[in-house]
């Protein structure tokens, strides 16, 4: 049972808009600790897609958009494209496990 | 560019320990925390613990201490990290993740198999 709370599964056709949500606790997301998404390919190291709750690397498409409020966050991505068929895991600390990293449990978006 | 280069995939008993590296480059060494994050089959991402290449500190998941040793050669820019008394559950990818905060870079990942 992950810390942070994902659905499972998200769906969507191409160039329609998804959104993810990522839901915490008062001593992890609502402590203040920043959020970060990755994608994960099967097979392939996981990628960082947005830092810093909304802070996208160069190189990531301005289609991923990240936002938080409170004890939750949410990734969205908008022009839904076959690539983005994928893994995606929130990621944050919590602060009664002695600072301890910890994700969400990863939701998959089946690109329809 | 960064780069983090992990060693081979490793076959264990039950009972055994598993030493994992992590070999960096590309960057300044003593400036980022490394952090280990392992995938078991099926299952999602799971943090295991950092440290910091600067001192050598070093802080694990509650789920993993005692069990878990992480180390640094700061000869070579490389970090370990041993896991004892393997036991099924242990069969996962291992990655090594450099960051502070986020994982910016990660290892390609270490496949672990546990099995009598």
């Amino acid at each position: 049972q992950s810390v942070l709370t994902q659905p499972p599964s998200v769906s969507g056709a191409p160039g329609q808009r998804v959104t993810i949500s990522c839901t915490g606790s008062s001593s992890s997301i609502g402590t203040n600790y920043d959020v970060h998404w990755y994608q994960h390919l099967p097979g392939t190291a996981p990628k960082l897609l947005i830092y810093g709750n909304n802070n996208r690397p160069s190189g990531v498409p301005d289609r991923f958009s990240g936002s938080k409020s409170g004890t939750s966050a949410s990734l969205a991505i908008t022009g839904l494209q076959a690539e983005d068929e994928a893994d995606y895991y929130c990621q944050s600390y919590d602060s009664t496990l002695t600072a301890s990293g910890v994700f969400g449990g990863g939701t998959k978006l089946t690109v329809l | 560019q960064v780069q983090l280069v992990q060693s081979g995939a490793e076959v264990k008993k039950p009972g055994a320990s598993v030493k994992l590296s992590c070999k960096t480059s590309g960057y300044t060494f003593s400036k980022y925390y490394m952090h280990w994050v392992r995938q078991a089959p099926g299952q999602g991402l799971e943090w295991m613990g950092i440290i910091n290449p600067s001192g050598g500190s070093t802080s694990s998941a509650q789920k993993f201490q005692g069990r878990v040793t992480m180390t640094r050669d700061t000869s070579t820019s490389t970090v370990y990290m041993e896991v004892s008394s393997l036991r099924s559950e242990d069969t996962a990818v291992y990655y090594c993740a450099r960051g502070r905060a986020e994982f910016d870079s990660w290892g390609q990942g270490t496949l672990v198999t546990v099995s009598s």
